[in-house]
């Protein structure tokens, strides 16, 4: 089975820090996702990966960066967090992106940014 | 730009109905068709992926459709159980850049009443 897992459930942060969000998946995955997911907005796309040290902006990256210098890792950096970053965080990984590859997420990160 | 749209947004039935959520897209050129399944506060669990050849797909007591030209997909449920209940998500996988991402719909929340 593939595992994706994500390094924290729950995070409570002050406004103004730098925030790290680790995503680890273990089955040798090119690509890997970072969205948010609000009520009223369902998911969307921050950043995402196909290699490793390649990045694409998704739909909403600002005041977002991510950093992938393994495979089977995928970092969210929040340079200085804001309030209207909290929100649900989901990791995903998929094997190549083609039209029968699903995307496997993991358990997410709930942030609170005071 | 793909809008993905899911009505209704909350649905509850009680326990053995049958029933079916309803997804909605503009643009008919995609590569496939995602079904998920969300458990309150969890990631999201892939349970019926279309490709854009396809009618449809079945597992169990699931079966989704696809009708491209008319921008549409249901998720029949047969027979549901109160372990049912959660939020249904589609997604549609659009080609971008290097590889491709899914666009969410904002989801049905289903309660299967005992």
């Amino acid at each position: 089975d593939v595992k994706v897992t994500q390094s924290s459930r729950y995070l409570v942060k002050r406004t103004g820090e730098k925030v790290f969000l680790e995503c680890v998946q273990d089955m040798d995955h090119e690509n890997m996702f970072w969205y948010r997911q609000d009520p009223g907005l369902g998911l969307r796309l921050i950043y995402f990966s196909y290699d490793v040290k390649m990045k694409e902006k998704g739909d909403i990256p600002e005041g977002y960066s991510v950093s992938r210098e393994k495979k089977e890792r995928f970092s969210l950096i929040l340079e200085s967090a804001s309030t209207n970053q909290t929100s649900m965080y989901l990791c995903a990984s998929s094997l190549r992106g083609v039209s029968t590859d699903t995307q496997y997420f993991g358990p997410g990160t709930r942030l609170t940014v005071l | 730009k793909q809008e993905v749209t899911q009505i209704p947004a909350a649905l509850s039935v009680p326990e053995g109905e049958n029933l079916v959520l309803n997804c909605s897209f503009t643009d008919s050129a995609i590569y496939n068709l995602q079904w998920f399944r969300q458990d309150p506060g969890k990631g999201l669990t892939s349970l019926l992926l279309i490709q854009s050849s396809q009618r449809e797909q079945t597992s169990g007591r699931l079966n989704a459709s696809l009708d491209k030209s008319s921008g549409r997909s249901t998720l029949y449920i047969a027979a549901s159980q109160p372990g049912d209940s959660a939020t249904y998500l589609c997604a549609i996988m659009n080609y971008g850049g290097a590889t491709n991402k899914l666009i969410f719909g904002t989801g049905t929340l289903l309660a299967v009443q005992p």
